[in-house]
């Protein structure tokens, strides 16, 4: 199985300011097709997942543009330019170029 | 909008069964390929099972494989979790996510609580 390692595991951001979240894969998560299938998930409490970033860089329709993805093969970065309260959070990266599809363990966003 | 609501959720011994639904409305559900997903906090998010558009292609994470089935009936924009011999470690809340492809994890339900326990 790829196994998907995020850190850091808790991140204490103050308003305003930016923050970045590493996933690193165990595989290169580059499909046959070209396409590297690696999502990114934000769940607020008490809410379900909510994607916000599919195939590295791309963001759903609704979501800030503060939000962005970057990365290839094993390693990836999320970052939010300016933190603002609605961010606080779990934040998951998701591989789904080889099942069994597997997440990272979450990031804990709050703020200071 | 889409919605996804799931239903069947419950408390059952080991050993037992449950059926969970997942109901989808706001999109041309026949379009989408259908996961299950789990959560616990003890191991996170797990994906369970994967269907595709006319139920052509399943695949299931080997600690269900063989006591879950997936199906769906896209007359009824319904898609459906069986879930025998259920243990312990089967407690989560399950959500059902559409996606336009089969990593695409798009739209996500609210989930449904099941426990195992006696």
């Amino acid at each position: 199985d790829v196994v998907m390692i995020q850190s850091p595991l808790s991140l204490p951001v103050t308003l305003g300011q930016p923050a970045s979240i590493s996933c690193r894969s165990s595989q290169s998560l580059v499909y046959s097709d070209g396409n590297t299938y690696l999502n990114w998930f934000q769940q607020r409490p008490g809410q379900s997942p909510r994607r916000l970033i599919y195939k590295v860089s791309n963001r759903d329709s609704g979501v800030p543009d503060r939000f962005s993805g970057s990365g290839s093969g094993t390693d990836f970065t999320l970052k939010i330019s300016r933190v603002e309260a609605e961010d606080v959070g779990v934040y998951y990266c998701m591989q789904g170029t080889q099942l069994p599809f597997t997440f990272g363990p979450g990031t804990k966003v709050d703020i200071k | 909008e889409v919605q996804l609501v799931e239903s069947g959720g419950n408390s059952v011994q080991p050993g037992g069964s449950l059926r969970l639904s997942c109901a989808a409305s706001g999109l041309i559900f026949s379009s989408y390929s259908i996961n299950w997903v789990r959560q616990t906090p003890g191991r996170g998010l797990e994906w369970v099972s994967f269907i595709s558009t006319g139920s052509t292609i399943i695949h299931y994470a080997d600690s269900v494989r063989g006591r879950f089935t997936i199906s769906r009936d896209d007359a009824k924009n319904s898609v459906f979790l069986r879930m025998n011999s259920l243990r312990d470690d089967d407690t989560a809340v399950y959500f059902c996510i559409c996606g336009t492809y089969a990593a695409a994890f798009e739209y996500w339900g609210q989930g449904a609580l099941v426990t195992v326990s006696s």
